[in-house]
Order: structure tokens, then C-alpha cells, then sequence
């Protein structure tokens, strides 16, 4: 079965400060990858995804960007953070048998401006 | 376009009654759909999924959903809340036919169990 891993679990970071955020998968080849963030008391907001490398689509746009450098690693940056990129932030993955449809989830990174 | 609408944000129910959380979708094509659990400073956890056959589905931790294309729901439900259900719940559809697009998701109700 897959694994997700992310990191930092915590990040506390000053506005205008630049951000990278880790995301990588085990267990599966070809995965399509997802960023989500949840601010506080708010749902998912899909911010990003990826069905392979290089190869990404974004939902919101804002001053976060994402990449795929390699199959099974997703990482979302800033180069200058802002009050409101605080949340909560989790990464997804769909195995790549395109059959199946359900997401697994990350065990997040709280990321907290100040 | 698909969509999910989870009725009520916030749900209290006692310990040992029954849980009922209401998952309401919109789809144009015969939709997968999915249950979620996210406790406290987690990510979120597959309970079940319905993609085809049988329309009443059996999940982790006792709970089960049934669908109703009819009524184009997905309740969720547990016969007896334990004080570890407290937990928020995210209801989502597959956003196409394709499978390659991402779940559409609900914006989740915050069960509550009250000893």
C-alpha cells in the first residue's frame, strides 16, 4: 500500500519569507499527486495537481507555485509568503491504475506566518 | 460539473446513538463517491467509497453509507457513536469521468460525541 510523506510538520514562517514544502509517495508508480490547504475552519481548497512529471495544474491562482521533479515528489513553493498562506497544508495521491478514484492522504503540514 | 453539499456543519450526538451525517451530491455522469475522517491536526482517512454494485457500503470503525440515486445522497451512518468518532467529515465525488481529475470534496460537518 502507499505511504505519503510530508515535511516539515510544523513551520513557522515570517511574511515575505520564501516557502518549500515537501510531498513524497511510496509504495506506488505514477501517481497522480494533489496539494490541498485548509485555512482555519474551512474546507479543502484544491490548490494544486499533477497526473505526471513536470506536469502541473493549478486551481487558485496565488503566489504559491508547485512541481513535480520526479515521479513520486511534489513540492509546493512561495517566494514570498503572506499573512493568508497560513493552514494547513496536505498532500494527495491516486494510485495510477486509472480505475480507482480515491485519494490518500498525508499526515499535513501546519504552516503558520506570522 | 459535480458537487457535494454536506448538510449540516457542526452534528452533537450523545454517546451510543445513532450518527447520521447527510451527504448530498450533483453529478451528470454516475458518480464514485467517498466518506473521509480528519481527527484533530491529521490528514484525512478513507472510511468508504461506492463506485458500483452494491449501493449500501460498509466502512472502517463501524460505519456504512448507502446510496440513493434517487435522492442523490450518501448518508453516512453509525448504529452506536463512540467518543472516538469526534472527528470532522468530508463527503467527495468524483469530479468527472475521467480519472484523472480530482475528487470534488464537501466542506465537512464536525461530529461532536457527548459523553
Amino acid at each position: 500500500s502507499q505511504t505519503i510523506h510530508q515535511w516539515p510538520a510544523t513551520l513557522v514562517q515570517p511574511v515575505g519569507s520564501p516557502l518549500s514544502l515537501e510531498c513524497t509517495v511510496e509504495g506506488t508508480s505514477n501517481p497522480n499527486l494533489y496539494w490541498y490547504r485548509q485555512a482555519a475552519g474551512r474546507g479543502l481548497q484544491l490548490l494544486f495537481y499533477s497526473v505526471g512529471i513536470g506536469q502541473i495544474s493549478s486551481e487558485v491562482p496565488q503566489n504559491l507555485s508547485a512541481s513535480r521533479p520526479q515521479d513520486r515528489q511534489f513540492i509546493l513553493s512561495s517566494k514570498k509568503l503572506l499573512l493568508s498562506d497560513s493552514g494547513f497544508y496536505l498532500c494527495a495521491c491516486k494510485m495510477g491504475d486509472r480505475g480507482r478514484r480515491e485519494q490518500y492522504f498525508g499526515p499535513g503540514t501546519r504552516l503558520t506566518v506570522t | 460539473a459535480q458537487s457535494v453539499t454536506q448538510l449540516g456543519s457542526h452534528v452533537s450526538v450523545s454517546e451510543g446513538a445513532l450518527v447520521l451525517l447527510r451527504c448530498n451530491y450533483s453529478s451528470s455522469v454516475p458518480p464514485y463517491l467517498f466518506w473521509y475522517v480528519q481527527y484533530p491536526n491529521q490528514g484525512l482517512q478513507l472510511l468508504l467509497k461506492y463506485t458500483t454494485g452494491a449501493t449500501l457500503v460498509k466502512g472502517i470503525n463501524g460505519f456504512e453509507a448507502e446510496f440513493k440515486k434517487s435522492e442523490t445522497s450518501f448518508h453516512l451512518t453509525k448504529p452506536s457513536a463512540h467518543m472516538s468518532d469526534a472527528a470532522e467529515y468530508f463527503c467527495a465525488v468524483s469530479r468527472y469521468s475521467s480519472g484523472n481529475t480530482p475528487l470534488v470534496f464537501g466542506k465537512g460537518t464536525r461530529l461532536s460525541v457527548i459523553a
